[in-house]
């Protein structure tokens, strides 16, 4: 059975620090993974993804995430925070072939302040 | 443009009622799914359907029930054996063609009264 924990419930970083949320996977099988972003009263959007090519993912918004078999791990990162970042994130992982279904993790909020 | 519209945006239901939800997308995807979202817990899959006429249980399924009459929607109805209707529920699609790349719509906020 595949899972993820996202170490963090809410996360405060200073506009123009670092971002760094937290993401570790369970899975059986090598897993593609996700992470996603939710303004407030909205649906989500895909910020990026890893399906088994680069480890080194880049996605929009200057956020990228590095997937790391060894320690399970997908976090995102992005390096000035802008107050326009503020949402919530949300990893999920799924299964290779097919339509399978998205599991996401608990979120993220993060918060950035002046 | 292509996408997905949930509607309503608000609705509020008495106790003891049914409420059905609409989902409808001009993208052509195949697959479609419910989740529900409660605050610390994530998202929840209610049903998904991969196909017209087909869809299958996901982890809280109980007190909801969906059809698949058409590929452009999938609407969730929220009986009242639904104990604890009061969630975000977002609706989302998908292609096989790029694995877990869902499209959300902008979601319902149901809230029981």
């Amino acid at each position: 059975a595949q899972s993820v924990t996202q170490l963090g419930s809410h996360v405060s970083v200073s506009e123009g620090a670092l971002v760094l949320l937290r993401c570790n996977y369970s899975s059986s099988v090598p897993p593609y993974l996700f992470w996603y972003v939710q303004y407030p009263n909205q649906g989500l959007q895909l910020l990026l993804k890893y399906t088994s090519a680069a480890t080194l993912v880049k996605g929009i918004n200057g956020f990228e995430a590095e997937f790391k078999k060894s320690e399970t791990s997908f976090h995102l990162t992005k390096p000035s925070a802008h107050m326009s970042d503020a949402a919530e994130y949300f990893c999920a992982v799924t299964l290779s072939g097919g339509y399978n279904k998205l599991i996401f993790g608990a979120g993220t909020r993060l918060a950035v302040h002046p | 443009d292509g996408g997905i519209t949930q509607s309503p945006k608000y609705l509020f239901r008495k106790e003891g009622q049914n409420v059905t939800l609409s989902c409808e997308q001009n993208l052509n995807h195949d697959a479609m799914y419910w989740y529900r979202q409660d605050p610390g817990q994530g998202l929840r899959l209610i049903y998904y359907s991969q196909i017209v006429n087909d869809f299958q249980k996901g982890d809280i399924a109980e007190g909801y029930s969906v059809s698949r009459e058409k590929k452009e929607s999938f609407p969730l109805t929220v009986t009242s054996a639904q104990k604890n209707p009061t969630a975000f529920y977002l609706c989302a699609s998908s292609t096989g063609q790029r694995i877990g790349e869902a499209f959300f719509g902008q979601g319902t906020r149901l809230t029981v009264v």
